[in-house]
């Protein structure tokens, strides 16, 4: 089974520019998940989207980032303008959904703003 | 406020010295909590999922308990390829957020 698939694996921008990520889910799992990494501290989920819709995006800084779900499948998150802050990994999961909530990540993009 | 703290941050371990981990949860009620697995540069990988204290689950030299405020990872006989960071997480009952905690580093030495 593939797993879940996130691009570009690093980016390095300087700040106040823009960038995109993509992730594509495993076959079939409904729920998708952006998180936020920052060094040294757990993942901090900024999206989460079951289907097409969006089920909670109360930790996504929406002056700045924004993320899509294309037919409730593949999805990029934006961030625009980018702050030094920023510089995290961005890791994509997905679930079945249900009960079966058991999350299962992608690499992730190391991104770096200076 | 939905809290997760794990401890101790950092923990090392010679090769075959069994120890535990712990993971601190306040929520308002538990849906589920999970244990993660990170090696670096990686995602988290998942290992166990808890429904209800009382609870516990097994893999390899790995074993998870829960009762109503915690959950303890505990490893035997540790191997060097079990270090890695542990991830904590819980899903409250009435939404749908999963919160980390910062996880534990665990070193193995041979």
């Amino acid at each position: 089974e593939a797993g879940v698939a996130q691009s570009p694996r690093y980016k390095i921008i300087e700040k106040r520019q823009s960038v995109a990520f993509w992730c594509n889910p495993i076959s079939g799992h409904a729920t998708l998940y952006w998180y936020q990494q920052i060094l040294g501290q757990g993942p901090k989920l900024l999206i989460q989207f079951q289907n097409n819709g969006v089920v909670d995006d109360s930790q996504l800084p929406k002056d700045r980032f924004s993320a899509e779900r294309l037919k409730g499948v593949d999805s990029t998150l934006k961030i625009q303008p980018a702050k030094l802050e920023d510089s995290a990994v961005y890791l994509c999961a997905s679930s079945l959904g249900g009960r079966d909530t058991e999350a299962f990540f992608g690499q992730g993009t190391r991104l770096t703003v200076v | 406020e939905d809290q997760v703290t794990q401890s101790p941050e950092a923990l090392r371990l010679q090769e075959g010295e069994s120890s535990s981990l712990n993971c601190s949860y306040t929520v308002s009620g538990l849906r589920g909590l999970f244990w993660y697995r990170q090696d670096p540069g990686k995602g988290p990988e998942f290992l166990f999922t808890l429904y209800s204290a009382g609870e516990e689950k097994e893999k390899e030299r790995l074993k998870a308990t829960l009762t109503k405020k915690e959950s303890f990872l505990h490893i035997t006989a540790p191997k060097p390829e079990d270090s890695a960071t542990y991830l904590c997480a819980v899903q409250a009952t009435g939404g749908f957020k999963t919160i980390f905690g910062a996880g534990t580093r665990l070193f193995v030495k041979a």
